[in-house]
């Protein structure tokens, strides 16, 4: 199985500034992917984070908001741009790619936006 | 467009008694994947499903899978305290391993 971790855990930060969050998979993966989850909600996909490449982001999602960044094959980092409150959610790092199908997810950055 | 439905969303239950929870989707997928999540937590995998027909068992939990009817039950048997938690399943998008489509999750509470 793969262990992800994820900094920060939690943040508190103003309008208009951005964070950057950090996800390290202790092996190689194929994929990662980063996922939102507003209060008390579902799961929500923004993007595949591709290596060497630009992210696939989906309906919903762009890059000026969120850009993100896959430098190898255990690292990338999400940029929450220009934060309002609607930005406040749970923000997760996902990863997959063995062969048992398996798909783990990080602890969480939980993120607040006053 | 795949779309993840489950039921109940808030489920309140006795120690000792079994109840399943339901999982639909809308559109073929290769696999199902449920997930619990405590308060406050990340998710923490359970069941991996493949194939038409699969069943895995961990403990007090049971997972099925009917590609035919789109359709994954949860079964929970003799249901413990420790069991209350959200569970979520989840859906790959076809072709895309990865790219899970969740359900809004089904809140459990198990009461003595």
């Amino acid at each position: 199985s793969a262990v992800i971790s994820q900094k920060p855990s939690r943040d508190i930060c103003q309008r208009g500034t951005s964070l950057t969050i950090q996800c390290q998979v202790d092996s190689q993966v194929t994929m990662m992917f980063w996922y939102r989850q507003q209060p008390g909600q579902s799961l929500t996909l923004i993007a595949t984070a591709n290596q060497g490449s630009e992210a696939t982001y989906e309906s919903g999602f762009v890059i000026d908001k969120f850009p993100i960044s896959r430098p190898n094959l255990t690292f990338s980092t999400l940029t929450v741009s220009n934060m309002s409150p609607e930005d406040s959610s749970i923000y997760l790092c996902s990863a997959a790619g063995g062969a048992n199908y398996e798909q783990y997810f990080g602890p969480g950055t939980r993120l607040t936006v006053t | 467009e795949l779309k993840v439905e489950q039921n109940p969303l808030f489920l309140s239950m006795q120690e000792g008694k079994n109840y399943t929870i339901y999982c639909n989707y809308s559109t073929t997928s290769d696999r199902l994947y449920w997930y619990r999540q405590d308060p406050g937590k990340s998710l923490e995998s359970l069941f991996v499903l493949l194939s038409n027909g699969a069943v895995k068992q961990e403990g007090r939990l049971m997972a099925s899978l009917d590609t035919k009817a789109r359709l994954s039950t949860l079964h929970i048997t003799a249901a413990v305290h420790d069991l209350s938690a959200t569970y979520f399943c989840a859906v790959d998008r076809r072709g895309s391993q990865g790219n899970l489509i969740f359900g809004k999750g089904t809140k459990l509470s198990v009461k003595p």
